[in-house]
């Protein structure tokens, strides 16, 4: 079955920490990996696909095929980073349509 | 440029009404998507447009829900009866094409009584 876990449903860390938001998934085929965020009274957006290898607002994510995983991370968080956070997977050059989300972490950053 | 527009914010029914929710997507995009998000739960697709033709609605419950793009524009999303578990937030999305970036609307807060 295709699947996204994020274990988490919060994590509370204080501001300069290192954050790791975790994602696993389930997948028979070829994956393309997704995470969305979604700030609080705002939309859900688009914070970074594995494929760009981008790095946005200091968040890094790196695909692990051999442990399915695709974690979140920031070596200092910030309390604008506070926010729920979705990881998503779609088949890797598919419609973006058929996007799988987890049911989301929430991230508080204390000051 | 705008974003994606979507009415009414919040709608409160009994159930076994109807209600039905309008998007209008970001000008130019070809692709348009409903999505249904319970609370605690993760997005999950409802139906998928490209212009004026369904894409995917697989996960459409079609004895109730219907949704339709006649002009490859605006959409909207029935639900006919409503029922105590269809409350969830109904967000719409946009994209120029199917392989692009989605862009997503503030959502329709449905509360069934």
């Amino acid at each position: 079955a295709q699947r996204v876990t994020q274990p988490e449903k919060l994590l509370s860390v204080f501001k300069g920490a290192p954050v790791e938001l975790k994602c696993n998934y389930s997948y028979s085929g070829s994956p393309e990996l997704f995470w969305y965020v979604q700030y609080s009274r705002q939309r859900l957006q688009l914070l970074l696909r594995h494929i760009s290898r981008e790095s946005i607002k200091g968040f890094t994510a790196d695909l692990n095929k051999g442990e399915t995983s695709f974690h979140l991370k920031k070596p200092f968080a910030q309390e604008e980073d506070s926010a729920m956070y979705y990881c998503a997977l779609t088949r890797y050059g598919g419609s973006q349509g058929n996007l799988i989300f987890g049911k989301g972490t929430k991230l508080s950053v204390k000051p | 440029e705008a974003g994606v527009a979507q009415s009414p914010r919040y709608k409160i029914i009994e159930k076994r009404q109807s209600v039905a929710f309008w998007c209008n997507p970001i000008s130019g995009h070809a692709t348009l998507y409903w999505y249904q998000q319970i609370l605690g739960q993760g997005p999950k697709l409802l139906i998928q447009f490209q212009n004026n033709g369904v894409v995917d609605d697989s996960q459409l419950p079609k004895d109730r829900f219907s949704a339709e793009r006649l002009k490859g524009v605006d959409s909207t999303l029935k639900i006919q009866p409503a029922k105590l578990e269809d409350s969830a937030v109904y967000l719409c999305a946009s994209s120029s094409d199917m392989w692009d970036e989605q862009y997503f609307g503030p959502g329709t807060r449905l509360t069934v009584t």
